[in-house]
């Protein structure tokens, strides 16, 4: 148990759904963080949020929606995404933004798009 | 840019076997140096890391050492058990303002009894 929670563990969507994925951390962590875990691929960082405002952005499609609601909460918002999408979602997070950090995982959502 | 080159996997071991995962990188700067590890079904969790160079990193029996020299960081452990069957991540951040973790592509460990 890494004190981050990911919800739902397993998504099946199709393209033209709307669904959310939520992350919950009680660690008091300042900073949180969405990955795409893709087979045979290194983990692609999307968003990092630093207390709360959004930070970084990497060059993601805008059917990803990520919101920050509070310190202790992310979601992603998902819609009208491609097959290519599927993947596991990780979420993270660490006390700061900053080099030496640990970052600590959940366990992620398997999303597959049909 | 950053980037970090592991050995291809999958990785399949007997207990008690030597392990070596290799791990080079290009950065720019000073990089910290990580190790994570993913076992079946969870998310990743730091094994261990490296701030600068000649620094080794240690835990649960699994080491590695920064060569700045070679810009290595190869994870060793001197018997491995079932249990360390996973996929194993290394990592680097290069620090400064811009703060970004780039992974490998991870290599799949498997041990068998």
């Amino acid at each position: 148990e890494t004190g981050v929670t990911q919800t739902p563990r397993h998504l099946v969507m199709g393209m033209t759904n709307k669904k959310s994925l939520k992350c919950e951390q009680h660690l008091g962590h300042n900073a949180m963080y969405w990955y795409k875990q893709s087979a045979k691929k290194p983990l692609e960082l999307m968003f990092v949020y630093s207390l709360e405002e959004r930070v970084e952005n990497n060059s993601v499609p805008s059917r990803f929606s990520p919101e920050c609601p509070n310190s202790s909460h992310l979601f992603l918002h998902l819609h009208t995404l491609q097959p290519e999408d599927s993947a596991l979602y990780l979420c993270a997070s660490s006390q700061h933004r900053a080099a030496n950090e640990k970052l600590f995982f959940g366990s992620g959502t398997q999303l597959s798009v049909l | 840019g950053n980037s970090v080159t592991q050995m291809e996997g999958p990785v399949t071991l007997s207990e008690e076997a030597f392990l070596t995962i290799n791990c080079t990188y290009t950065a720019t700067g000073y990089p910290s140096l990580f190790w994570y590890v993913q076992y079946p079904g969870e998310g990743l969790q730091l094994l261990l890391k490296a701030t600068k160079a000649d620094d080794k990193g240690s835990n649960k029996g699994f080491e590695a050492t920064y060569r700045k020299e070679t810009t290595s960081f190869h994870l060793e452990k001197g018997s491995v058990q079932v249990s360390d069957s996973a996929v194993y991540f290394c990592a680097l951040n290069s620090g400064g303002s811009n703060y970004k973790l780039t992974f490998g592509k991870g290599t799949l460990l498997t041990v068998n009894p």
